[in-house]
């Protein structure tokens, strides 16, 4: 059983139009965090969630970006306008700093902005 | 900036062993990671190094040397299933958790 969980596992989306990724960190972790990956290349980081509220982000995570834990138990990522460079996977990921335990990746949506 | 260098590409036979290095930048550095991913799917953990020294968990091993600003994940017996991709990810005491990763070592299990 997956212990993060991740929906749509694959979205098409028109340029422009706006799209919510979920996550389910099944667990009581505080730390959440997403990240991308464009086809072919590194894993990056977005935005780092602690305690429900954004502790890091990248310069990648722009005005376009948005990050929610709505219920307290849903985390989800939102792009408002989607641009064809946010073609990727998107993984949200749960974890303890620095401890050695390592993180645990959701299965990823693989976002394709036409 | 930041910047963790792996090879890019990597291949070696079944029942072999392969060393896969990165070097990492030593600012607010921490530990570093390791993990796999395999063609579609989400990274895995492997291995995390804070201190010196080689870390062990069945036939994979990762290694960590401070001064040197270096780590290696040694694989060994491979299997077929082990081709993937391998990444090795900094992380910084500073930021809270926030990884950085290295380009990835592509692995290729031969026959």
């Amino acid at each position: 059983e997956p212990e993060v969980t991740q929906t749509p596992s694959h979205q098409v989306t028109q340029m422009g139009q706006e799209v919510i990724l979920r996550c389910v960190p099944i667990s009581n972790h505080l730390y959440f965090y997403w990240y991308r990956q464009i086809l072919g290349q590194k894993v990056e980081f977005l935005v780092s969630f602690y305690n429900n509220e954004i502790s890091e982000k990248s310069e990648i995570f722009d005005d376009q970006f948005s990050v929610e834990r709505p219920d307290g138990s849903n985390f989800t990522l939102k792009i408002r306008s989607t641009k064809l460079e946010d073609s990727a996977m998107y993984f949200c990921a749960r974890g303890i700093p620095g401890q050695g335990y390592g993180y645990t990746f959701g299965s990823g949506t693989r976002l394709t902005v036409v | 900036g930041q910047s963790l260098e792996q090879p890019s590409e990597v291949t070696a036979v079944e029942g072999a062993i392969v060393q896969i290095n990165c070097t990492y930048q030593t600012s607010g550095f921490y530990g570093l990671s390791w993990y796999q991913q395999h063609d579609g799917g989400a990274p895995t953990f492997l291995s995390y190094n804070a201190l010196d020294g080689l870390e062990e968990t069945g036939r994979f091993s990762s290694f960590l040397s401070r001064s040197d600003s270096y780590g290696y994940l040694l694989l060994q017996e491979l299997q077929m299933k082990d081709s993937a991709s391998y990444f090795c990810a900094e992380d910084r005491g500073s930021t809270l958790g926030r990884l950085y990763f290295g380009r990835g070592t592509q692995l290729t299990v031969w026959p």
